[in-house]
């Protein structure tokens, strides 16, 4: 199995901060990465797919980057609706495996 | 627009079973493969299960398998789970995922306790 290490596990910013996300996984992944925000009781909502693709809809102060095992997830400016947590998956093999998520909190 | 929405969640006794449907809309059901997703409570995202298209293909987590058996109808646009044997560690929002297009549903709840 494709283990995803997510790091950090939670992190505190202000808003207009820069704010940076990594997954990486246990080997070759090409770019079969999404990044996902889940807000408290929310379903997931995808951010970004093919690790720089951005979802339609979503702000472009959410980016993706990184190929091969090292992805980054950054957000240019953060924004008080941003509070989630946030999780990084890979789909290139089943079982299909997700970081352990980050929780982003505003300060 | 993309839907799922599932149903058939519950409360069910340890060694219970329950049978989750996901009913979709908004797309063209058969060609896709679709996965089901579960989150304990206060817990992270953990991948159940995977279908192909044609319902041959089948996949499942370690943690499932022989217990859950997914299946899906094409004329219906309908995706399920059989949930045999439940356990208490099985108590989670199940989700219905078309990862294609990152599409979610809203989730049903299980629990099982006595």
């Amino acid at each position: 199995d494709i283990q995803m290490t997510q790091s950090p596990s939670s992190l505190s910013a202000s808003v207009g901060d820069r704010v940076t996300i990594t997954c990486r996984a246990s080997q070759d992944i090409r770019n079969d990465l999404h990044w996902y925000q889940q807000k408290p009781g929310k379903a997931p909502k995808r951010l970004i797919s093919a690790a720089s693709s951005l979802q339609s809809g979503v702000p472009s102060r959410f980016s993706g980057s990184g190929s091969g095992t090292e992805f980054t997830l950054t957000i240019s400016s953060l924004q008080p609706e941003d509070l989630a947590t946030y999780y990084c998956l890979q789909h290139l093999n089943v079982p299909v495996t997700f970081g352990q998520g980050t929780k982003l909190e505003i300060e | 627009e993309v839907q799922l929405v599932e149903s058939g969640g519950g409360l069910v006794q340890p060694g219970g079973s329950l049978r989750l449907s996901c009913a979709t809309s908004g797309f063209t059901f058969s060609p896709y493969w679709l996965h089901w997703v579960r989150q304990a409570p206060g817990k992270g995202l953990v991948w159940v299960s995977r279908i192909s298209s044609d319902g041959i293909d089948k996949k499942y987590a370690d943690f499932v398998k022989g217990r859950f058996t997914i299946s899906r109808d094409n004329a219906d646009n309908t995706l399920y789970l059989q949930m045999n044997s439940l356990r208490a560690d099985d108590t989670a929002i199940y989700y219905c995922v078309f990862l294609y297009s990152g599409n979610w549903g809203q989730g049903t709840p299980v629990t099982v306790s006595s």
